[in-house]
């Protein structure tokens, strides 16, 4: 069974740090984009950053660029988030999300959408 | 504000069927074949319920639907059931720059 989860949320004030970490499970960690996708609270989902499966590939929204850090350790199965210079605007659960993939032939490629969610972890930026 | 635009809400009453809208642009649902979907009850994570505009994950139930015609994709439910009651988002690839852009988000009631 595919599982993610979460930790290293909590209170933060406005430009301080925060490292969220997501523990993968149940499938081959080391074949698969994987993303953060955020949500504010009462709003919609924005995703924030990508990874490719060897760490070599990593995209940002533009919100996020140059003060978030995604990064990866395959050895451990775990997805990071490195949140610096915290904004109250970055306040939201968190959520860590595997990307799907095509296969075909013995190839596989990246797919754009999530086919598997952590239960988030809720990051508060307040003074 | 979303890049996608959906109603902020709709409802239908048990058995019926509805359709939520997912409007965007030529530069990401007019433009791909990777319009997504997922249904989120509160306090819980998104699930993916429509995957490459109208495919759908082993165990989502084949009520379940999705099209798409130029710029505008959309999800239909049909034989509506009380745990259909959630949120739901539209989701669209948007190019390698922007990676996916999200919708609003669109509540269903189930009356």
């Amino acid at each position: 069974e595919v599982q993610l989860v979460e930790s290293g949320g909590g209170l933060v004030q406005p430009g301080g740090s925060l490292r969220l970490s997501c523990a993968a499970s149940g499938f081959t960690f080391s074949s698969y984009w994987m993303s953060w996708v955020r949500q504010a609270p009462g709003k919609g989902l924005e995703w924030v950053a990508n990874i490719k499966q060897d760490g070599s590939e990593k995209y940002y929204v533009d919100s996020v660029k140059g003060r978030f850090t995604i990064s990866r350790d395959n050895a451990k199965n775990s997805l990071y988030l490195q949140m610096n210079s915290l904004r109250a605007e970055d306040t939201a659960v968190y959520y860590c999300a595997r990307e799907g993939r095509y296969c075909s032939g013995g190839s596989c490629y990246q797919a754009d959408y999530f086919d598997y969610w952590g239960q988030g972890t809720l990051v508060t930026v307040s003074s | 504000q979303s890049a996608l635009t959906q109603p902020r809400s709709v409802s239908g009453s048990p058995g019926q069927s509805v359709t939520i809208s997912c409007t965007g642009t030529s530069s990401d649902v007019g433009g791909y074949n990777y319009v997504s979907w997922y249904q989120q009850h509160p306090g819980k994570a998104p699930k993916l319920m429509i995957y490459d505009v109208s495919k759908r994950p082993s165990g989502v139930p084949d009520r379940f639907s999705g099209s798409k015609s130029g710029n505008t994709a959309s999800l239909t439910i049909s034989g509506l059931q009380a745990e259909d009651e959630a949120d739901y988002y539209c989701c669209s690839y948007a190019g390698s720059y922007s990676h996916v852009v999200f919708g609003g988000g669109t509540k269903l009631t189930v009356l």
